[in-house]
């Protein structure tokens, strides 16, 4: 039972436009949410993340928007950047809970 | 800044034996965690452990265990490997303090079982 899901395994986007990734979750109990990149051969980092008390979180060039009713976030990164060019994961945890639960990733190639 | 370190990172071992995985973090983080990542399926949950000697089942620890004997310190044991535990194994850390903290990961082990 997927909790997390990211629909799509891959996107491609073209340098200097605007990337979206996409993420839902069915468990209306989970309250915080964060989106990791991961290089090859390298741990996932955190990037950004989220509490269900606000439906925006900017940090740069990364903001991270959430849509409770719809029970949908996404990640959009503006203006994309060849380093932008990873693995994405969203996860998600439940309040008073340490575990994240994480989705399948989707492979972002930015394109000079 | 975090350290998570995994003692291996590229690893062979043969069908039936006995591996263990060890992961140390420097940042006195009261939650470490053990994740397979496989293409399609992220990253799942095998065990984590919220303090020393503590451990908690997470969504797939069929045919593992764990041991945490001191706080750094986080050990993932395959009791008798099989092919289907050919992965990357990731340790990850985390404070316990306030909700949403982000976890930490190391490099990551590859697996290969023969």
């Amino acid at each position: 039972d997927q909790q997390v899901k990211q629909n799509s395994p891959s996107l491609s986007v073209q340098e200097g436009r605007i990337s979206i990734l996409n993420c839902d979750y069915t468990n209306s109990m989970f309250d915080y949410f964060l989106w990791y990149k991961k290089y090859p051969a390298e741990g996932p980092t955190f990037l950004i993340s989220i509490s269900s008390i606000k439906d925006k979180n900017e940090d740069g060039r990364f903001t991270v928007f959430l849509n409770k009713s719809a029970k949908h976030l996404s990640l959009h990164i503006v203006p994309s950047q060849p380093g932008d060019s990873a693995v994405y994961f969203c996860a998600a945890s439940k309040k008073g809970a340490q575990k994240l639960v994480f989705g399948q990733g989707t492979r972002l190639t930015i394109n000079p | 800044d975090v350290k998570v370190t995994q003692s291996s990172r590229y690893l062979v071992k043969r069908t039936g034996e006995k591996v263990f995985l060890e992961c140390v973090q420097d940042m006195d983080h009261e939650n470490m965690f053990w994740y397979r990542q496989d293409p399609g399926l992220g990253l799942r949950l095998i065990y984590f452990s919220y303090d020393v000697k503590m451990k908690e089942k997470g969504d797939i620890p069929e045919g593992y265990s764990v041991s945490r004997e001191k706080k750094e310190r986080f050990s993932l044991i395959l009791e008798s490997a099989s092919t289907n535990q050919t992965s990357m194994y990731l340790c990850a850390s985390s404070l316990s303090t306030g909700k949403g903290q982000p976890q930490h990961f190391g490099d990551g082990t590859r697996l290969s079982i023969l």
